[in-house]
């Protein structure tokens, strides 16, 4: 079974400052990680995603993550927070292998940025 | 490619009455998932399609939600009789199943229960 955790449902930063977005999952195969933004009134959008290979990925925006396995942590990251960042932020993982689409997603972390 | 089509955007509709959501997904994608979305409950896994075929639909809240998918190219969610609690934004989204399948969002129908 799989399970994603997002530690935080309300994160606030100010502008410029870092962002950080913890993600937690638990997965019995290899997963594939998911960080997608809802902007309001949106659906939504993938950010960045970790499939196999290199563990630190780069996304859309300035964003990138790293897969730490021994962690079990999919954290996304962002090294100066703009105004135009501020959205909702899902996490999700799903099996990396096999017919099962799945996605199994974290309530997600809302992002305020402050001027 | 013009992305995951849903319509209506908007729906307001009386208690009672039956309501069908629409979905195009991308051409070539042969996953599709509809989603609601509630402020209470997040966002939700109602069911999904591989290749046309339900494959798993426990996320669909009771016998008054049905959806079909009749061919690669188009899928309806249906609510009937629909119920003020069912109002939310319900989602479409597709992927492949081969490679590494990240799902592609439409923008959502807002489905208002009165």
């Amino acid at each position: 079974a799989q399970s994603v955790t997002q530690l935080g449902s309300h994160v606030s930063v100010s502008e410029g400052a870092l962002v950080l977005l913890r993600c937690n999952y638990s997965s019995s195969v290899p997963p594939y990680l998911f960080w997608y933004v809802q902007y309001p009134n949106q659906g939504l959008q993938l950010l960045l995603k970790y499939t196999t290979g290199a563990t630190l990925v780069k996304g859309i925006n300035g964003f990138e993550a790293e897969f730490k396995k021994s962690e079990t942590s999919f954290h996304l990251t962002k090294p100066s927070a703009h105004m135009s960042d501020a959205a909702e932020y899902f996490c999700a993982v799903t099996p990396g292998a096999g017919n099962n689409r799945k996605l199994i997603w974290g309530l997600g972390t809302s992002l305020a940025v402050n001027p | 490619d013009a992305g995951v089509i849903q319509s209506p955007r908007h729906e307001v509709t009386e208690m009672g009455q039956e309501v069908t959501l629409r979905c195009k997904p991308i051409s070539g994608h042969n996953s599709l998932f509809w989603y609601r979305q509630t402020m209470m409950r997040g966002l939700e896994l109602l069911i999904y399609f591989n290749n046309n075929v339900p494959i798993d639909d426990s996320g669909m809240p009771e016998d008054r939600f049905s959806a079909k998918m009749p061919n690669a190219s188009f899928s309806t969610l249906k609510i009937q009789p629909s119920e003020p609690r069912d109002s939310a934004v319900y989602f479409c989204a597709s992927s492949r199943l081969q490679g590494t399948t990240e799902a592609f969002f439409g923008q959502g129908t807002r489905l208002t229960v009165v």
